[in-house]
């Protein structure tokens, strides 16, 4: 399997563009994980769905974040409008069900907004 | 809430040297314990979990870590460390109930002199 597979690497916008994340979690596995990385605040989960279902975003820092799963091989984080405070390293996660399984992250997006 | 500390934000150590993160989490109850590890640039590697059993449990590239519920400690250890360890390392918790989301601590940063 080829892992979790993020896109873009990398990516610098202007402030006040819509910015648009995606990942392709590891296929058979139901459950997707959004979390950020920033020298502030460490790693923090933004947004977990199961079953393409959102479970948990409360930790989407405000309206400005969207995150969608369409299928159960695709999702999206959306920035819109993009502001310099949300540049940081955003990393797709997915996992199995079942209690003794762990998550497996992309290689994350690192965000510049200038 | 769940909290995880990792007191060292940054540790030094000689090629072939021992080395021991700590890490310390608060929580209800016993919860699933994680170290992962992050490379320049990349995404994060588990390297190994904690569910239940077994106390000591065994990793990737030569890493353990040992659970100790009386200190609610979940150390990193391995006995001679390598230059291509260096990297940050993260213990993540996670509930051992439905919950799937993983809590982070701060990381470390390893350097390993040659």
């Amino acid at each position: 399997d080829a892992g979790v597979i993020q896109s873009p690497r990398h990516e610098v916008t202007e402030m006040g563009q819509e910015v648009t994340l995606r990942c392709k979690p590891i296929s058979g596995h139901d459950y997707l994980f959004w979390y950020r990385q920033t020298m502030m605040r460490g790693l923090e989960l933004l947004i977990y769905f199961n079953n393409n279902v959102p479970i948990d975003d409360s930790g989407m820092p405000e309206d400005r974040f969207s995150a969608k799963m369409p299928n159960a091989s695709f999702s999206t984080l959306k920035i819109q409008p993009s502001e310099p405070r949300d540049s940081a390293v955003y990393f797709c996660a997915s996992s199995l069900t079942g209690p003794n399984t762990e998550a497996f992250f992309g290689q994350g997006t690192r965000l510049t907004v200038v | 809430a769940q909290s995880v500390t990792q007191p060292d934000i940054h540790i030094t150590v000689s090629e072939g040297a021992s080395l021991e993160l700590r890490c310390n989490y608060s929580y209800g109850a016993t919860p699933y314990l994680f170290w992962y590890v992050q490379s320049p640039g990349q995404g994060l590697q588990l390297l190994l979990k904690y569910f239940s059993g077994d106390t000591l449990v065994q990793g990737i590239k030569g890493f353990e870590a040992e659970f100790k519920r009386s200190q609610s400690s979940f150390n990193l250890r391995k006995p001679s460390v390598h230059w291509s360890d260096a990297a940050e390392y993260f213990c993540a918790v996670r509930p051992s109930g439905s919950a799937r989301q993983l809590t982070f601590g701060s990381g470390t940063q390893l350097t390993v002199l040659p």
